[in-house]
């Protein structure tokens, strides 16, 4: 089984400032990692992934992830956030292992709030 | 990418009364789906994992009594909420996963159905 900590619950920003968002997981398998974006009333969109390679990975919308495999951690970053990247931001893992297969682990979710 | 898509997007509906969602893959085959469940401000849970052709497999806690699925199509699922109480009222997502095969796949969101009871 896996489990996923965001540390953040709420994260205000202001716009063109840095931000970054820290996920931590726990588990018994190897896992593929995954952060999600929702914005309101809408369904998750997928930022970003590790698989397997290199451990800084990037997605879209500027943002990228690096995956520490000795802290089991996997945090989110973009050097300069605007308006528009207000919203839930979720960090998921999935173990590699066939009865995992599909199955994604949520984190708590942590809402990014950027301000003029 | 590919399109999940859910309908209705809102529902509202009284206490004792069912409600059908469906979730498509508009341009992709879909043998699984996945039910997920969010209340405000939480994570998503998974409920379910919805299977073309059997029946589908139950997280634990899920009523599947309550929560029924029905995987019609290799493009379409159903989650029933059967006699639905304000208890059940959440947004409802789906995902769908690009590939049949058992290994890494991207999966695909739906928009959510946010389901009222009053």
């Amino acid at each position: 089984a896996q489990s996923v900590t965001q540390l953040d619950s709420q994260v205000p920003v202001f716009e063109e400032a840095p931000v970054e968002l820290r996920c931590n997981y726990s588990s018994s398998v190897s896992v593929y990692l995954f952060w999600y974006v929702q914005y309101p009333n809408q369904g998750l969109q997928l930022l970003l992934k590790y698989l397997s390679g290199s451990t800084l990975v990037k997605g879209i919308n500027g943002f990228e992830a690096e995956f520490n495999k000795s802290q089991t951690s996997f945090h989110l970053r973009k050097p300069s956030v605007h308006i528009s990247d207000t919203a839930e931001y979720f960090c998921a893992v999935r173990g590699m292992t066939t009865d995992s297969w599909g199955k994604l682990q949520f984190g708590a979710g942590t809402q990014v709030v950027v301000t003029p | 990418g590919a399109v999940v898509s859910q309908h209705p997007s809102r529902v509202i509906c009284k206490s004792g009364t069912s409600v059908k969602i469906e979730c498509r893959s508009l341009d992709f085959q879909a043998t699984t789906m996945f039910w997920y469940r969010q209340f405000p401000k939480q994570s998503l849970m998974l409920m379910a994992t919805s299977n073309e052709g059997s029946k589908a497999t139950y997280e634990q806690g899920v009523e599947k009594d309550k929560f029924l699925i029905n995987h019609a199509s290799l493009t379409l699922s159903t989650l029933t909420v059967t006699s639905a109480h304000p208890e059940d009222s959440s947004f409802y997502i789906c995902s769908a996963p690009t590939s049949g095969a058992r290994s890494y796949n991207e999966q695909f969101f739906g928009p959510g159905t946010r389901l009222t009871v009053l």
